[in-house]
């Protein structure tokens, strides 16, 4: 594609149900980023894929949170059980060989606000 | 833990007077230095990508320079105008990672 696309781009879900946010890197890129910014926070790192692999999963905030990448495309973040404090942008970057001297190129994000 | 911090959090320029502000990041495992704006409603979109102690990069009105040595990095605005109005984020590139600072909210008054 043209860009990174993300899905959905609103999501509003009531307090412990499960949600899937869809990341579409540019063709052809091999690193995918997920980051999250909560209210009044900075860009807070969650994971990342070069391929499909994860080599840092690190940045995931607890065991409710998983990412999975598949065909070195599409990238699915998911979060089980999800709580008030999940409520935040999560922004999906990707780049081309996943080198961290390379630019990111950002999706438009998902807004997801747990009620 | 890796500290990427930026100041100012938030600033207010009159539309055509310079500004800068700073992005200081740790001096170990560097491999590239990066600035990016983001514009309400947009996504951020890279300015520039430093890897070298002393780069200056330069785009338009807007320029960065790089110390990696002692771990900083600041961000020129030369004659701010309105469409200057963003957060401005730098991110540190370390061997395996991309990691944000808060960044730097910049208001431009007319």
């Amino acid at each position: 594609g043209a860009g990174v696309s993300q899905s959905p781009s609103n999501k509003v879900t009531e307090k412990g149900k499960d949600v899937e946010l869809r990341c579409d890197p540019i063709s052809g890129h091999t690193a995918l980023y997920w980051y999250r910014q909560s209210l009044g926070q900075g860009l807070e790192f969650l994971i990342y894929f070069q391929g499909n692999s994860a080599p840092d999963k690190s940045g995931l905030p607890s065991d409710r949170f998983s990412a999975e990448r598949t065909g070195g495309s599409v990238s699915t973040l998911t979060i089980q059980r999800t709580q008030q404090e999940d409520s935040a942008v999560y922004l999906c970057a990707s780049s081309s060989m996943g080198g961290t001297n390379e630019k990111l190129f950002f999706g438009s994000g998902t807004q997801l606000s747990v009620l | 833990i890796l500290n990427v911090e930026q100041s100012p959090q938030s600033l207010h320029v009159q539309e055509g007077d310079s500004t800068n502000f700073t992005c200081s990041f740790p001096s170990s495992n560097f491999y590239a230095l990066h600035w990016y704006r983001w514009e309400t409603a947009k996504s951020p979109e890279a300015l520039f990508v430093m890897t070298l102690n002393g780069d200056e990069k330069k785009k338009g009105r807007i320029s960065a320079t790089l110390n990696t040595k002692e771990g900083y990095s600041y961000l020129y605005i030369k004659g701010s105008q309105p469409e200057d109005s963003a957060t401005y984020l730098c991110a540190f590139g370390g061997d395996d990672k991309i990691i944000f600072g808060k960044g730097t909210r910049l208001h431009i008054l007319p």
